[in-house]
């Protein structure tokens, strides 16, 4: 059974566009997370939720809007995309909100063109 | 503010060669560390980890020893194989913080 899932797994876009992307996570964790990777690898926390309330919020463009509608799933819709919102977006849960195991899911990767 | 600090890569070795990769930190408190590691095409996945000084993580071969004197947390593998080219990242978390990673280092590991 996958711990963490993502869909979908590739997305091509273009310029302006409205999209989201769904996760969900069967392994009763009360913590969820998105994070950006860009092409350097270099992985980025976006935004963290603890039983669906926001905890963190990092600088990220008022664009990007999670929404949780239950403990298991965090959904990122992101709004007007622009070339620079093209990575690899990954979503990961854990049990607690700090200092726990988190666990990925296999990323959603996103080109707008 | 808390950080992590990994050696650039990318690291190619040969097959049954030893790994390191260096790890340092700076951090309020008393930070638990990790090794993750991301496969190609994967997500990250834990491969080791260590919460109090002197402690030793290990797993699949890999060790890592979480050093208060050196802020270090350096990963060792004795002899590295095909199969575990990957980009590994070192992270920290402390007090009421999220995990907080380093950048990467990509290895190649060759026949």
């Amino acid at each position: 059974d996958t711990a963490v899932s993502q869909t979908p797994k590739y997305l091509v876009t273009q310029m302006g566009n409205d999209k989201s992307i769904k996760c969900e996570q069967n392994l009763g964790h009360d913590t969820m997370y998105w994070y950006k990777q860009d092409s350097k690898k270099f992985l980025k926390i976006m935004f963290s939720y603890n039983n669906k309330e926001l905890i963190i919020n990092e600088t990220v463009p008022n664009r990007f809007s999670p929404k949780s509608p239950d403990k298991a799933h965090l959904n990122l819709h992101i709004n007007s995309l622009e070339l620079g919102d093209s990575a690899v977006y990954f979503c990961a849960s854990s049990q607690g909100n700090t200092g726990d195991t988190q666990y990925f899911g296999p990323g959603t990767r996103l080109t707008v063109l | 503010g808390n950080s992590v600090t990994q050696m650039e890569g990318p690291v190619t070795l040969s097959e049954e060669a030893f790994l390191t990769i260096n790890c340092t930190y700076t951090a309020t408190g008393y930070p638990s560390l990790f090794w993750y590691v991301q496969y190609p095409g994967e997500g990250l996945q834990l491969l080791l980890k260590a919460t109090k000084a002197d402690d030793k993580g290990s797993n699949k071969g890999f060790e890592a020893t979480y050093r208060k004197e050196t802020t270090s947390f350096h990963l060792e593998k004795g002899s590295v194989q095909v199969s575990d080219s990957a980009v590994y990242f070192c992270a920290l978390s402390s007090g009421n913080t999220p995990l907080v990673f380093g950048k990467g280092t990509r290895l190649s590991v060759i026949a």
